[in-house]
């Protein structure tokens, strides 16, 4: 059973380019949650998905940024108009079922796009 | 709104000693609380969790970690300390009964084991 599958792995853009992070989750799992790690913080929340629905994108910035994840095929965090801030790690984690907190389901990590804005 | 701190940027510990990876957190109501780890250029691995019961949790690869209630505290422990246990440790807390919700990471704490 494949683990979370992100892809690229690394991606370079310019400021002002589009960038586009794809994300597979585990096998079975229908929740989608996308973070963002910048160097010596932790990770912050942005979006929490289910198929075709976003649930909580709270932690989403108002502008540049979107999230999707279609009936079919990966979740997709788009970003717009890069900027050297948007420069980070950005990790999407899955999980069978609703919450967080459920017994039988933490939250799956996939590896990362490390996203570099020149 | 929920928060976790980890007052520690920095763990140093010989292997074969014990380790205490510090963590308190700030949540309404009951919280559930998770630990886990990130090694270089990867994603995070679950170490393990607390919903409810028995306040000494037992998770991977031989860490524990006992939840406080009074002192607000889940800290990671182990009783000896490997050297490929140095990671990056996250503490992360999220309110339980309350449907779905979100996990609030600490910063986390390095853990380096020397030889």
């Amino acid at each position: 059973n494949a683990g979370v599958m992100q892809n690229p792995r690394h991606l370079v853009r310019r400021r002002g380019q589009e960038a586009r992070l794809r994300c597979s989750p585990m096998k079975g799992h229908s929740h989608v949650y996308w973070y963002r790690q910048l160097p010596e913080e932790g990770l912050k929340f942005m979006v929490y998905l289910q198929k075709e629905n976003i649930i909580d994108e709270s932690g989403m910035p108002k502008e540049r940024f979107s999230a999707e994840f279609p009936k079919e095929g990966p979740s997709i965090l788009r970003i717009q108009q890069v900027v050297r801030g948007d420069s980070a790690a950005y990790f999407c984690a899955s999980s069978p079922t609703i919450g967080q907190g459920d017994n039988n389901s933490p939250l799956h990590f996939g590896n990362g796009t490390r996203l570099t804005v020149t | 709104a929920q928060s976790v701190a980890q007052p520690e940027d920095q763990v140093n510990v010989a292997e074969g000693n014990p380790l205490t990876v510090k963590c308190t957190y700030s949540v309404s109501g009951n919280p559930y609380l998770f630990w886990y780890v990130q090694y270089p250029n990867r994603g995070l691995q679950f170490l393990l969790k607390y919903i409810t019961g028995d306040n000494l949790v037992k998770g991977s690869y031989g860490f524990e970690a006992e939840f406080n209630k009074s002192q607000t505290s889940f800290h990671l422990k182990k009783p000896s300390a490997l050297v490929s246990d140095s990671a990056l440790y996250f503490c992360a807390v999220t309110p339980g009964n309350s449907g779905y919700s979100t996990l609030t990471f600490g910063k986390g704490t390095m853990l380096l084991v020397s030889p």
